[in-house]
């Protein structure tokens, strides 16, 4: 069961390269995430997409864009990257938006240095 | 804006002892979900426990239990006989159930949790 799958693992960019991380999940999870997590914070929602076709922004979504390219795909692209913009980047699912039964299912996450 | 505290930024404990790691958080809504994360160093983040806000019995998974004080708006965790597989980052969270980034998860900065041999 391969759950959430993240690709690259590790990515390296000059600033102003553009990059897409991918996402992809075999759960049938209606709601997807991106976070990011810097040294010594914990994880901090990007953008998230309740459903196929849907996106908003979270916390920190300024220099990304994101494309829920059907239910199982969730891609995070970086147009001009920026140093700031090193960290550890996270894809989740859940099956239920919100509800009291929510869990996160986490990818194994993205390093990715901006030089 | 809900905030999660975390004070304790690394935690060491000996094998087979217990330890508490404390949480603490602020919010003004009465319904919502606490999560405890653990993150190893393969970086994988594994949940390890989740307590609804209207439940006021404490909830338990195996070695794992919480105390949840909710007028303290409080959330440590305690793990009793600890393992050597135990060693993690250890994040706190919080979730509203309904509106805005559903299904977001506020984290704490997390507590770098060893467990000595």
């Amino acid at each position: 069961n391969a759950g959430v799958t993240q690709t690259p693992k590790f990515q390296v960019l000059k600033t102003g390269q553009s990059m897409t991380l991918q996402c992809a999940q075999d759960m049938n999870h209606n709601s997807m995430y991106w976070y990011r997590q810097d040294p010594g914070m914990g994880l901090r929602l990007i953008y998230y997409s309740a459903s196929e076709g849907t996106t908003d922004k979270g916390e920190v979504p300024n220099g990304y864009n994101v494309s829920r390219l059907n239910k199982r795909e969730f891609s995070l692209r970086l147009e001009s990257a920026a140093p700031s913009q090193t960290s550890v980047y996270f894809c989740a699912s859940s099956a239920v938006t919100g509800g009291p039964n929510e869990k996160l299912f986490f990818g194994s996450g993205t390093q990715l240095s901006v030089l | 804006a809900q905030t999660v505290t975390q004070s304790q930024p690394e935690m060491s404990v000996q094998e087979a002892e217990t330890v508490t790691l404390s949480c603490t958080y602020d919010t003004s809504e009465n319904n919502y979900y606490l999560f405890w994360y653990k993150q190893p160093p393969s970086r994988q983040m594994i949940l390890v426990i989740r307590q609804e806000a209207y439940k006021q019995q404490n909830a338990t998974e195996n070695r794992f239990s919480v105390n949840f004080q909710k007028a303290a708006k409080s959330f440590s965790l305690k793990i009793s006989d600890s393992q050597l597989g135990d060693t993690a980052m250890y994040f706190c969270a919080f979730m509203k159930p309904h509106g805005g980034s559903q299904g977001n998860l506020i984290f704490g900065k997390g507590t770098k949790l060893s467990v000595k041999p």
